[in-house]
């Protein structure tokens, strides 16, 4: 049983259009992650954030942003979408204490 | 800095073949190791982990050593199914504050088990 949800599991859009991406968890951690994933499988971390209010950069450069107004909800918007942002992007959480990571479904988003 | 390096994939195995996914890390200080598994079309779930040096993480018949004298933690399966095919991730995380404690990957081993 899934403890942190991603939708939409899959999201084919067209160039231009501003999409956000869902990612709530029920644990009350309060760290979260943004991980894009490339077809050649390795995990890229763009975005993070330790708590509400609270958001960073990872080390892929993104043009993408985040918030986190609640605790349970982090959200990943393109104001502009592109091909190149063609990806699989999973959400990820971990809480004080927490050994590694729980990780969401995922989207995979493909931008024509 | 950290890192983590796999073996490179694919790897192809009959069912109940031996496998080995080496894994090995640099960290500075002493990290705690996991494997993650990634089935098609999904998330990583977590699929082992060891916090101390010499601890032996198990879970669905994986195993792997936390082996600090040669920095390493390889995964390893007696006799694989064609269900265990999927992508394995080995990653580390230090105990501390902040962006110590984020995960570290590498960069994933696509395994396939043929019937």
């Amino acid at each position: 049983e899934a403890d942190i949800y991603q939708t939409p599991r899959y999201l084919v859009i067209g160039t231009g259009k501003k999409i956000t991406l869902e990612c709530s968890q029920t644990m009350g951690h309060d760290k979260m992650y943004w991980y894009q994933q490339d077809p050649g499988m390795e995990l890229h971390l763009i975005h993070y954030s330790y708590g509400v209010n609270s958001t960073e950069k990872g080390d892929l450069s993104s043009e993408s942003t985040v918030s986190r107004i609640r605790t349970e909800h982090f959200p990943l918007t393109l104001e502009s979408a592109r091909p190149s942002h063609t990806s699989q992007y999973l959400c990820a959480s971990s809480g004080q204490g927490a050994y590694g990571y729980t990780f969401g479904s995922g989207t995979r988003l493909t931008v024509v | 800095g950290n890192s983590v390096t796999q073996m490179e994939g694919p790897v192809t195995l009959s069912e109940e073949a031996f496998l080995t996914i080496n894994c090995t890390y640099t960290a500075t200080g002493y990290p705690s190791l996991f494997w993650y598994v990634q089935y098609p079309g999904e998330g990583l779930q977590l699929l082992l982990k060891a916090t101390k040096a010499d601890d032996k993480g198990s879970n669905k018949g994986f195993e792997a050593t936390y082996r600090k004298e040669t920095t390493s933690f390889h995964l390893e399966k007696g006799s694989v199914q064609v269900s265990d095919s999927a992508v394995y991730f080995c990653a580390l995380t230090l105990m501390g504050r902040g962006s110590a404690r984020q995960l570290t990957f590498g960069s994933g081993t696509q395994l396939t088990v043929l019937p």
